[in-house]
């Protein structure tokens, strides 16, 4: 098993230009989550999915952040324009979704490493 | 959301036990203790979780006390690969609550 996938691995872009990171769940698991982890905020939930759906986005921090999963092997997080705050480790991870919350062990990637400059 | 506490940080001694205290005295009943791990440059992992009974795997042990208002991850025999961020989480159940809310962990420095 590859478990989940992320890519790019790190990103260095100019504020205001465009960010798409990706990421490729674990096959067969039905949630996925992105994370964003800074020196100052630790870890933080941006959203998560369900079968594809978005269930919570309360974490997206503004409207310049968006994401989506077309189908269950991919999603992308999009940041539109960048700013130098949005500099992060950007997390995704699945979980297989079907033994309910409190019991579903979530599978993290390796990470995006963000700076906005 | 029920909160944790933990240490910011702690030491051990390779090959040496390692208790790693958690508490969470607003836990409700239906909330389960997790644990997770965050090695350096990398994506945290799963260690363990509970619900009132103490729980061994083969990574660690979790003691969950008895009124479960703390519990305490407990590394064996610590190697230097068990340096990491140590995150205790409280996860309710249901359906939809897939989510996991992170506090600041506890950061496991490991010595030769």
């Amino acid at each position: 098993d590859a478990g989940v996938i992320q890519s790019p691995r790190h990103e260095v872009t100019e504020m205001g230009q465009e960010v798409t990171l990706r990421c490729k769940p674990i096959s067969g698991h039905n949630s996925l989550f992105w994370y964003r982890q800074t020196m100052m905020r630790g870890l933080e939930l941006l959203i998560y999915f369900n079968n594809n759906v978005p269930i919570d986005d309360s974490g997206m921090p503004e409207d310049r952040f968006s994401a989506k999963m077309p189908n269950a092997s991919f999603s992308t997080l999009k940041i539109q324009p960048s700013e130098p705050r949005d500099s992060a480790v950007y997390f995704c991870a699945s979980s297989p979704g079907t033994s309910g919350g409190a019991l579903d062990t979530q599978y993290f990637g390796p990470g995006t490493r963000l700076t906005v400059l | 959301d029920a909160k944790t506490t933990q240490p910011n940080s702690m030491e051990s001694n390779e090959e040496e036990p390692v208790h790693l205290p958690c508490n969470h005295s607003t836990i409700s009943g239906t909330d389960y203790i997790h644990w997770y791990r965050q090695l350096p440059s990398q994506g945290p992992e799963y260690v363990i979780h509970g619900l009132t009974s103490n729980v061994n795997n083969r990574m660690a042990s979790l003691a969950i006390a008895e009124d479960r208002k703390s519990s305490t991850l407990i590394l064996h025999r610590a190697t230097l690969r068990d340096a990491a961020v140590y995150y205790c989480i409280l996860r309710s159940d249901g359906y939809n609550n897939n989510d996991m809310r992170f506090g600041a962990g506890t950061r496991l420095t490991v010595k030769p």
